[in-house]
């Protein structure tokens, strides 16, 4: 069983303040992972993707790797209020669909 | 822009009734779509693999004969809520992904369908 782990929150964080959003999952075999944003009542948009350990860079946005750990994470600079939304990590392994969990919800505070 | 197209974005209908769902991928092919859906504050549960040109996989605990999915083109996806009833009403929600022989690129997602069945 594939599991994807997030703290659910709300996390809440000052607008301006860095937001970090953190996941674990399972399957060792996952390849590619990605980050998602899903507002109340509307379906997930993209946000960044990474495949190898180590920091990926995105405008505000930054997703770190460690395979080993098995561990994901998306920082979030400068946090605004339109970024309050729920979070939605997404490992992939090969053709597979994307097992989500629960998502963590931001709340940024202006 | 969007990649994927769903609709309709809202739909109410009767109990007992059929509801059907279109999700068409945007300037690519699609061999495999896959379909969500989502209950009030809980996460995204995939509910079948759609295959172009086959029968759709289906996750445990998902009625094939309930939700039909048929996907007829490279494009084109549907699924069909048969025989509805109020607790199938949910967030319905089409994905794909624009490279389908790289496995690690990303499934975009349409609207979703909200429906409602009274």
């Amino acid at each position: 069983q594939k599991e994807v782990e997030q703290n659910s929150g709300p996390l809440s964080v000052p607008e301006g303040a860095i937001a970090s959003l953190n996941c674990t999952y399972s399957d060792r075999g996952s390849q590619s992972f990605f980050w998602y944003r899903q507002y109340s009542g509307k379906s997930p948009e993209l946000i960044m993707f990474i495949y190898s350990n180590g920091d990926k860079e995105d405008g505000r946005f930054t997703a770190q790797l460690n395979k080993a750990s098995q561990y994901v994470s998306l920082l979030i600079r400068d946090s605004q209020p339109s970024d309050s939304a729920t979070y939605l990590c997404a490992p992939r392994a090969g053709n597979t669909p994307l097992v989500f969990g629960k998502g963590t919800r931001l709340s940024v505070i202006a | 822009g969007a990649v994927v197209s769903q609709h309709p974005s809202r739909v109410i209908c009767k109990s007992g009734t059929s509801v059907k769902i279109e999700c068409r991928s945007l300037d690519f092919q699609a061999t495999t779509m896959f379909w969500y859906r989502q209950f009030p504050k809980q996460s995204l549960m995939l509910m079948a693999t759609s295959n172009e040109g086959s029968k759709a996989t289906y996750e445990q605990g998902v009625e094939k004969d309930k939700f039909l999915i048929n996907h007829a083109s490279l494009t084109l996806s549907t699924l069909t809520v048969t025989s509805a009833h109020p607790e199938d009403s949910s967030f319905y929600i089409c994905s794909a992904s624009r490279a389908n022989r790289d496995y690690n690129s990303p499934l975009h997602f349409g609207n979703g369908t909200r429906l409602t069945v009274t």
